[in-house]
């Protein structure tokens, strides 16, 4: 009954190639999320989605792309990886856009090699 | 531009003290802050959300403060226990902003 999923947990792959990490939720929210956690652990905004609509674009390389295909699921997929990319992506979701309470996934540890 | 930051970075106490977490943001103008804990290669749990316009929550062992005006918002944590051990994390969204902006964190541990 997990709340936020993401697929995978770990992900090792090889500078230049296209990776794809997958998020659902299943707490009926209308709002999901994309963050980064770097290595010393300080979490950026990168992308959020409002009843599949993007609502927030942070400044990110358009190597990344989010896609949501209904409410319940946003994915993210990063081509061309770089070595830069290495860190630890969360999924989060809430409902409605500000006053709920932020509900995470355990995260997807991408390591660039 | 939104800046939050966190004191201390680290901090170690012994079991059963009772000990402050402190938030500070730059921009007052916020709409609700969250407290969350961040456990070893796990995601984040919400704790305690306060809207702007509350001066507090509380939740079991946990009390959460805001004092918008001076930019800023403390976690008590009632009786400490080795299981509080963790990181934990303050975020804000602004009034005209869906972004939360997150704190650089206080990694907490409690010895038994």
């Amino acid at each position: 009954d997990t709340a936020v999923s993401q697929t995978p947990k770990y992900l090792v792959t090889q500078m230049g190639n296209d990776k794809s990490i997958k998020c659902e939720q299943n707490l009926g929210h209308d709002t999901m999320y994309w963050y980064k956690q770097d290595s010393k652990k300080f979490l950026k905004i990168m992308f959020s989605y409002n009843n599949k609509e993007l609502i927030i674009n942070e400044t990110v390389p358009n190597r990344f792309s989010p896609k949501s295909p209904d409410k319940a699921h946003l994915n993210l997929h990063i081509n061309s990886l770089e070595l830069g990319d290495s860190a630890v992506y969360f999924c989060a979701s809430t409902h409605g856009t500000r006053g709920s309470p932020l509900h995470f996934g355990n995260g997807t540890r991408l390591t660039v090699t | 531009k939104q800046e939050v930051t966190q004191i201390p970075a680290a901090l170690s106490v012994p079991e059963g003290e009772n000990l402050v977490l402190n938030c500070s943001f730059t921009d007052s103008a916020i709409y609700n802050l969250q407290w969350f804990r961040q456990d070893p290669g796990k995601g984040l749990t919400s704790l305690l959300l306060i809207q702007s316009s509350q001066r507090e929550q509380t939740s079991g062992r946990l009390n959460a403060s805001l004092d918008k005006s001076s930019g800023r918002s403390t976690l008590y944590i009632a009786a400490s226990q080795p299981g509080d051990s963790a990181t934990y994390l303050c975020a804000v969204i602004g009034s005209g902003t869906y972004k939360y902006i997150f704190g650089t964190g206080t990694r907490l541990k409690v010895l038994a």
